[in-house]
């Protein structure tokens, strides 16, 4: 079945070490992805998205996610993390105007 | 801009009673989606409005599910009679043009669920 998929359900991290969150996604032709970021209690925010040109994406709060076509993936990474960047991160597919998302990663940054 | 919108922010109710869950999106925004959370299935897209007209329920997961949207500026999400099984977070969203171009779908806080 045509998915979005996150392999890492919940990550622990000391604050300064760098992240790396898996996903992949199955659907064939042109996709337009996104992350979108849940911080404790609150509701979903966009963090990056990706429609086209440059296949490496900066977004907020010194994230970047990278767009590998072959691979069908999109990584969202960040070279530090923060005790502040735990949260419930979602990666997400735009198919014919529907958000799809991924399973979600929930992130630990231990101070 | 206020944002979207959703009420009650919480709701505990005993299994059989009828559940309504509100949303108003933000205004000139065109489409509004349901999505439902839980720690099994992520996020769900349950159904999308377009201009007040449902384009795609095919997430709605039973007939005791049921969604409305009267105006442009106000959605229900019924649940007749709900189940233990319906606990979740239900979100609603809502966009200009359902994600095609700018892709940004603006979220609600979400309505909490408890179905004893």
């Amino acid at each position: 079945a045509q998915s979005v998929s996150q392999h890492n359900h919940h990550v622990i991290l000391s604050e300064a070490a760098s992240l790396e969150l898996g996903c992949n996604y199955s659907y064939g032709g042109t996709v337009n992805l996104f992350w979108y970021v849940q911080y404790p209690g609150q509701h979903l925010q966009l963090l990056l998205k990706y429609f086209s040109g440059d296949p490496l994406v900066k977004g907020i709060k010194g994230f970047e996610a990278e767009f590998i076509k072959s691979k069908f993936s999109f990584n969202l990474r960040k070279p530090s993390v923060q005790w502040s960047d735990t949260a419930e991160y979602f990666c997400a597919v735009n198919r014919l105007g529907k958000l799809i998302f991924g399973q979600g990663t929930t992130l630990q940054v231990k101070p | 801009d206020a944002g979207v919108i959703q009420s009650p922010r919480h709701e505990v109710t005993e299994m059989g009673q009828e559940v309504t869950l509100r949303c108003k999106p933000i205004s000139g925004h065109d489409y509004l989606f349901w999505y439902r959370q839980t720690m099994m299935r992520g996020l769900e897209l349950l159904i999308y409005f377009n201009n007040n007209v449902p384009i795609d329920d095919s997430g709605m997961p039973e007939d005791r599910f049921s969604a409305k949207m009267p105006n442009a500026s106000f959605s229900t999400l019924k649940i007749q009679p709900s189940e233990p099984r319906d606990s979740a977070v239900y979100f609603c969203a809502s966009n200009e043009l359902a994600g095609g171009l700018t892709g940004e779908l603006f979220f609600g806080e979400g309505s909490r669920l408890t179905v004893l």
